[in-house]
C-alpha cells in the first residue's frame, strides 16, 4: 500500500516551457488535491476535485490546469511556466462522504523554473 | 486568501520538556487536522479532530478541538530530538471538502 506517490520528485524547467505533474493514490479515496508550499505561506490549494469527474479551482488556480483522469489519478499540468511557479507541489487525498475527512499526502515534486 | 493564525512561529526547546501550539481561525471548524512535516518529506498526519471538546492523542502527543470550534492546540509532552520539524494545523467548514492550513510552526530541540 504505497498511499499518494507523485512523479517526478524534482523538475528544472525554462521560462515558456510545459509539464504535467502526476499524483496516484491507492487508499480508494473520493477526493483528491493539488497544494503548492512556498517559505513563510504554509500550503495553498491550487485545484481539487471532490469526486471522479470533477474538478474546481482553489485558492491559486493561475496558470495551472488539472485533470481527474480516473479514480486514482490527479494531474497538474502548467502549460507556461513563470519563475513564479518555482515551488514545492504536494498531492493529497481523502475519504470525503464517509465520517473521516482525513487528508494524507504524497512526498512532493520540487520543482524550479528559470 | 484566508489562512489560520497559528502560534508560535517557531520554538526552541529543551529535550524532554513539553511543547504547546495552537491555531485559531475567525470561522468555524468541523474538522481540525494536524500534521507534522519533515524537510523534503510531505506533511504527516498525526492526528484528527471532528467534535468540539475533543482530546485525542497519538503517543506523546495530544490535540484538542477548542470548544468554541475556532481554535485547537496540539501539546507534545517529553519531546525528544526527532520531533524536531514543522507542525501544521488544518481546518474544515461544513460543506466542502477543502482545508485551511496555518503557516506552520518550526519546531527545534536542544539535546
Amino acid at each position: 500500500n504505497a498511499g499518494v506517490t507523485q512523479t517526478p520528485k524534482f523538475q528544472v524547467l525554462k521560462t515558456g516551457q510545459s509539464m504535467t505533474l502526476q499524483c496516484a493514490q491507492d487508499m480508494n479515496h473520493n477526493s483528491m488535491y493539488w497544494y503548492r508550499q512556498d517559505p513563510g505561506m504554509g500550503l495553498r490549494l491550487i485545484y481539487y476535485s471532490a469526486s471522479e469527474g470533477t474538478t474546481d479551482k482553489g485558492e491559486v488556480p493561475n496558470g495551472y490546469n488539472v485533470s481527474r483522469l480516473n479514480k486514482r489519478e490527479f494531474s497538474l499540468r502548467l502549460e507556461s511556466a513563470a519563475p513564479s511557479q518555482t515551488s514545492v507541489y504536494f498531492c493529497a487525498s481523502s475519504a470525503t462522504g464517509t465520517a473521516s475527512y482525513e487528508q494524507y499526502f504524497g512526498p512532493g515534486t520540487r520543482l524550479t523554473v528559470t | 486568501g484566508q489562512q489560520l493564525n497559528q502560534s508560535p512561529q517557531s520554538m526552541f526547546i529543551q529535550e524532554g520538556e513539553d511543547v504547546s501550539m495552537n491555531c485559531t481561525s475567525s470561522s468555524i471548524f468541523n474538522t481540525w487536522l494536524w500534521y507534522k512535516q519533515e524537510p523534503g518529506e510531505g506533511p504527516v498526519l498525526l492526528i484528527a479532530l471532528y467534535k468540539a471538546g475533543e482530546l485525542t492523542s497519538n503517543g506523546r502527543l495530544t490535540a484538542q478541538f477548542g470548544i468554541t470550534r475556532k481554535d485547537s492546540f496540539l501539546n507534545i509532552s517529553a519531546s525528544i530530538p526527532s520531533d524536531v520539524g514543522i507542525y501544521f494545523c488544518a481546518g474544515r467548514t461544513s460543506g466542502t471538502y477543502k482545508y485551511i492550513f496555518g503557516t506552520g510552526t518550526r519546531l527545534k530541540v536542544l539535546a
